[in-house]
C-alpha cells in the first residue's frame, strides 16, 4: 500500500465550477499535511498547510480527518489559471522534516 | 530573492554513462534536498543533507547514486553507470534549518535526465 494516496484524474471541469480532490496516508503518526502544486513542466510549489481545524486560503479549503487518515481539498469558482497537478504531502513524526508524496491529481479548468 | 538554481536543465545520455546535477539552494537555507521524480508520480526523496552533514540516504540506490554538499551550500549528485530506469527529473529543494517550524521546501527548476 502507498503511504499517500490520491485519486490521479484527470479531473476536467468548467470555469465557475467546484472541485474537490481526496487523499488518505496509510501511517497514523504522519504529523503535518499539506498541499503542493506543480504546473505542467515545472517544480512543485506549496499551496496551503493543512491543519487539524481546517483552514481557508480564498477559494482553497483544506479539511483533515485524522481518525480516517484523511485529507482533502476543495477548490471553489476554477479558474483557468487552476489548472495543474495537486500533490498530496505528508510529514512523518520524527522524520527530520521529511516529506513523502503523492502522485498527484490532475486538474484541467475548461473554457 | 533568488530561487533555487539547477544545471544542467536537460540531459540526454546513454546508458551506462555517467552524468551529474549541480543544485545552489536558496541563500541561508541550511537543508537541502534531492528528489526524483518519474513521469506520473510525485517525487521522491533520494538524499537530505543539513548544512554538510547527510540527514538521510537510505532511499539513494548507493552502488550508482552518490550526492555530497562539501561546503554546506552547493551539492551534486552523481550516477554511474545510468541505467533506462533512471530517466526522470531530478529536483533539489532547500528548506530553512531543521530546527525552525517552517517545512516548506523551496525547489528548483529540475534536470530532466533521458537516458537511452
Amino acid at each position: 500500500r502507498k503511504e499517500v494516496e490520491q485519486d490521479p484524474g484527470p479531473f476536467n471541469v468548467p470555469e465557475g465550477a467546484t472541485v474537490a480532490f481526496n487523499c488518505t496516508y496509510s501511517n497514523s503518526a504522519s504529523q503535518s499535511f499539506f498541499w503542493y502544486r506543480q504546473d505542467c513542466r515545472k517544480e512543485p510549489k506549496l499551496l496551503m498547510s493543512v491543519y487539524s481545524s481546517g483552514n481557508e486560503d480564498g477559494r482553497f479549503t483544506a479539511q483533515l480527518n485524522r481518525a480516517s487518515q484523511y485529507i482533502s481539498l476543495l477548490i471553489r469558482d476554477s479558474k483557468l489559471s487552476d489548472s495543474a497537478t495537486y500533490l498530496c504531502v505528508v510529514n512523518l513524526v520524527g522524520s527530520a522534516r521529511q516529506l513523502t508524496f503523492g502522485s498527484g491529481t490532475q486538474l484541467t479548468v475548461l473554457p | 530573492e533568488a530561487g533555487v538554481a539547477q544545471s544542467p536543465r536537460y540531459k540526454i545520455i546513454e546508458k551506462r554513462q555517467s552524468v551529474a546535477f549541480w543544485c545552489n539552494p536558496i541563500s541561508g537555507h541550511a537543508t537541502l534536498y534531492w528528489y526524483q521524480q518519474i513521469l506520473g508520480q510525485g517525487p521522491k526523496l533520494l538524499i537530505q543533507f543539513q548544512n554538510n552533514g547527510v540527514v538521510d540516504d537510505s532511499q539513494l540506490p548507493k552502488d550508482r547514486f552518490s550526492a555530497e554538499r562539501l561546503k554546506g551550500v552547493d551539492s551534486t549528485l552523481k550516477i554511474q553507470p545510468a541505467k533506462l530506469e533512471d530517466s526522470a527529473v531530478y529536483l533539489c529543494a532547500s528548506s530553512l534549518d531543521l530546527d525552525r517550524s517552517s517545512y516548506e521546501q523551496y525547489f528548483g527548476p529540475g534536470t530532466r535526465l533521458t537516458v537511452t
